[in-house]
């Protein structure tokens, strides 16, 4: 079976602190799709990276870095230097690769405080 | 547009009717999904569409709940005899497969949805 715990249910960070928000996955895929989305609270689902199992290459882009551990199945994301305006519900995803339904962790609400 | 356009954007119904909510999704996509996500809770997964085939309705909570796709475009899903607890927002999204390799695979990309209220 499929699945993906996101542990923390809400974290509250003042702006400028670095903030890294958990996903570990399981499945019995050898190869998979892993994402993260981001929803604000205008409600819109923001696609913000796609990863594939094959690739375990961390990456940054800004002030986002995610973390890709195949050994942990983790998926870890790091905001750095937050800003107010990164307060949102974050989802962390999986997917077969050949597509089909994702399966939504349950989200981790951060809330950056000026 | 561009996006996955969701229509209507808001509906307050009646305990018992029916509705019906439209999704568009982005132009080429072969893969169509739609998802519940009820107040401060997570997404669920109701069906997926490839074409205007359903592989995979799994997610549909009961009978009262049907999708449909023509034209390997436009979705519509439809919710009869409404209940309070069918209140949610209700999420469209589309993808289009990768070609080839697994690494060119799918993004899915959601739209904005529809605010669902039973009164």
């Amino acid at each position: 079976a499929q699945k993906v715990t996101q542990a923390q249910t809400e974290i509250s960070v003042v702006e400028k602190e670095d903030v890294t928000l958990d996903c570990v996955y399981e499945t019995r895929d050898t190869t998979y799709y892993l994402f993260w989305y981001k929803q604000p609270p205008s409600g819109e689902l923001v696609f913000l990276i796609r990863r594939n199992s094959f690739d375990e290459q961390n990456e940054i882009s800004g002030r986002y870095s995610w973390n890709f551990q195949k050994s942990t199945s983790s998926f870890n994301f790091t905001i750095t230097a937050s800003q107010v305006v990164d307060s949102a519900v974050y989802f962390c995803a999986l997917s077969h690769y050949q597509g089909g339904k994702l399966i939504f962790g349950q989200g981790t609400e951060l809330s950056v405080k000026p | 547009g561009a996006g996955v356009s969701q229509s209507p954007s808001n509906k307050v119904t009646e305990k018992g009717k029916d509705v019906e909510l439209r999704c568009d999704p982005i132009s080429g996509h072969t893969a169509l999904y739609w998802y519940r996500q009820r107040l401060g809770q997570g997404l669920e997964f109701l069906i997926y569409f490839q074409g205007n085939s359903a592989p995979d309705k799994s997610g549909l909570p009961s009978d009262r709940f049907s999708a449909e796709r023509t034209g390997e475009s436009v979705s519509t899903l439809t919710i009869q005899r409404t209940q309070q607890e069918d209140s949610a927002v209700y999420l469209c999204a589309s993808s289009s497969p990768g070609q080839g390799l697994p690494s060119s695979g799918n993004t899915i990309y959601f739209g904005e949805g529809s605010w669902l209220t039973v009164v």
